[in-house]
């Protein structure tokens, strides 16, 4: 499989539940980011791994959790989300250099929270 | 801060050119990116520009003044298949875009 892959491409939670996004990236790149999208709004950074290193947008909620084991691999762990957090989560990978990096984006996952 | 504008929405006629506009204004510049999005899919990257001038790649080009913090994407021979969202995106220093609110582009008959 090649590029960047999501699980799972939708998903319907209740607010008290615990559930978890994965991304992976087949391309062999040093950073992995976790966007909100949400209607009629720009793309919402929300965390970024790169060369092992975490930075995060200050403004996203505790109950948004990353975790990035290696570098292919990055998940968001979720738990007592509310309704207005039903989004598109896009997952995005680069290769950091010198420089501006072109980020490649999987197929998102689209997240209902009833 | 940062800020990216750029129109909300465009429409034109297939076969026709548009050009989208995309301004902003940021502490640094590392380049500028364009990026495609089809409504339900992932955005795909276009182009990126870091120095001024006209970068053109088959039907689409992507123009950069640095000094007027002014970028268009400029889309030739237009085609259904074009509708779609169009995402400005400036790394204003620290390596990691910022997007503005995207330009959904409207192709008809």
């Amino acid at each position: 499989e090649t590029g960047v892959t999501q699980t799972p491409r939708h998903l319907v939670m209740g607010m008290t539940n615990k559930k978890s996004l994965k991304c992976e990236q087949h391309l062999g790149h040093n950073a992995m980011y976790w966007y909100k999208q949400s209607a009629k709004k720009p793309l919402e950074l929300m965390f970024v791994y790169s060369l092992e290193e975490r930075v995060e947008n200050n403004s996203v909620p505790s109950r948004f959790s990353p975790e990035c084991p290696n570098s292919s691999h990055l998940f968001l762990h979720l738990h007592t989300l509310q309704p207005e957090d039903s989004a598109l989560y896009l997952c995005a990978s680069s290769q950091v250099r010198a420089g501006a990096d072109t980020q490649y984006f999987g197929p998102g996952t689209r997240l209902t929270v009833l | 801060g940062q800020n990216i504008d750029q129109p909300t929405e465009m429409t034109a006629t297939e076969g026709a050119i548009v050009q989208i506009n995309c301004t902003y204004q940021t502490s640094g510049f590392n380049g500028l990116f364009w990026y495609q999005q089809h409504a339900g899919e992932a955005p795909t990257f276009l182009s990126y520009n870091v120095l001024d001038g006209l970068e053109e790649k088959g039907r689409f080009s992507s123009f950069l003044s640095r000094s007027k913090g002014y970028s268009y994407l400029l889309l030739k021979e237009l085609q259904m298949k074009d509708s779609a969202s169009y995402l400005c995106a400036v790394d204003g220093g620290s390596y990691i875009p910022t997007f503005g609110r995207g330009t959904s582009l409207i192709v008809h008959p």
